[in-house]
């Protein structure tokens, strides 16, 4: 398909377990996104990637999350010893670059995780 | 601190009629709007933006105002239609950052056939 996907879908993880969530973003975006949405709540932003190198990962809450994007394309949200509290949707965004021309970001569907 | 509020969680709205979703926000560094659209189970979906130096962006039946001194946007669907039903997203951003999205709460939009 020639949308952002992600993978997996669902994650059901227990309390204090690691987990990996994947995004494939649109062929030749540079720019990589990732939010996260809790119930009745909007999109939140978690960190950015452009290229290989996450340009600002501000929204990451606490050092237990971290995001990688080994050759620009792919990107990984990794959470270690997860919280109920993280339990949300993840989504992933892409675009052709950032700056002053404005580029649409495109949205997967999200990975709804769920910690017990 | 939450820099978008969409106020009404909710709108109901008879098909044919004129849909009004609302916008305000605080940070007067933003300097440019989004609306997005979301159906259960699928990502945002971009509908219409805005550059704060416009105060007018039309797109078919969508037409988003902005008004800059009330820091307030607006979305307009007319005539609007079923398929319109969904959750719409405001979100905000500001030049020379990373593009990074600020959204707002959303507001379940229900067009009755």
């Amino acid at each position: 398909g020639a949308g952002v996907s992600q993978t997996p879908s669902n994650k059901v993880t227990e309390k204090g377990k690691y987990v990996e969530l994947r995004c494939d973003p649109i062929s030749g975006h540079t720019a990589l996104y990732w939010y996260r949405q809790s119930l009745g709540q909007g999109p939140e932003f978690l960190i950015y990637f452009q290229g290989t190198g996450a340009a600002d990962d501000s929204g990451l809450p606490n050092d237990r999350f971290f995001a990688v994007r080994p050759e620009g394309s792919v990107s990984t949200l990794k959470i270690q010893r997860t919280e109920r509290g993280d339990s949300a949707v993840y989504l992933c965004a892409s675009s052709l670059s950032t700056g002053m021309g404005r580029n649409e970001q495109f949205f997967g569907p999200g990975t709804r995780l769920t910690v017990l | 601190d939450q820099q978008v509020k969409q106020n009404s969680p909710s709108l109901s709205v008879q098909e044919g009629r004129i849909s009004i979703l609302n916008c305000d926000y605080t940070n007067s560094m933003f300097d440019y709007f989004l609306w997005y659209k979301k159906y259960p189970a699928e990502g945002p979906t971009f509908l219409i933006s805005i550059s704060s130096i416009k105060d007018k962006n039309e797109d078919g039946r969508f037409t988003v105002f902005l008004n800059k001194s009330a820091k307030h946007l607006s979305l307009h669907i007319v005539p609007s239609q079923p398929g319109d039903s969904a959750v719409y997203f405001c979100a905000a951003t500001s030049s020379g950052a990373t593009n990074k999205l600020i959204f707002g709460t959303g507001t379940l939009l229900a067009v009755q056939p």
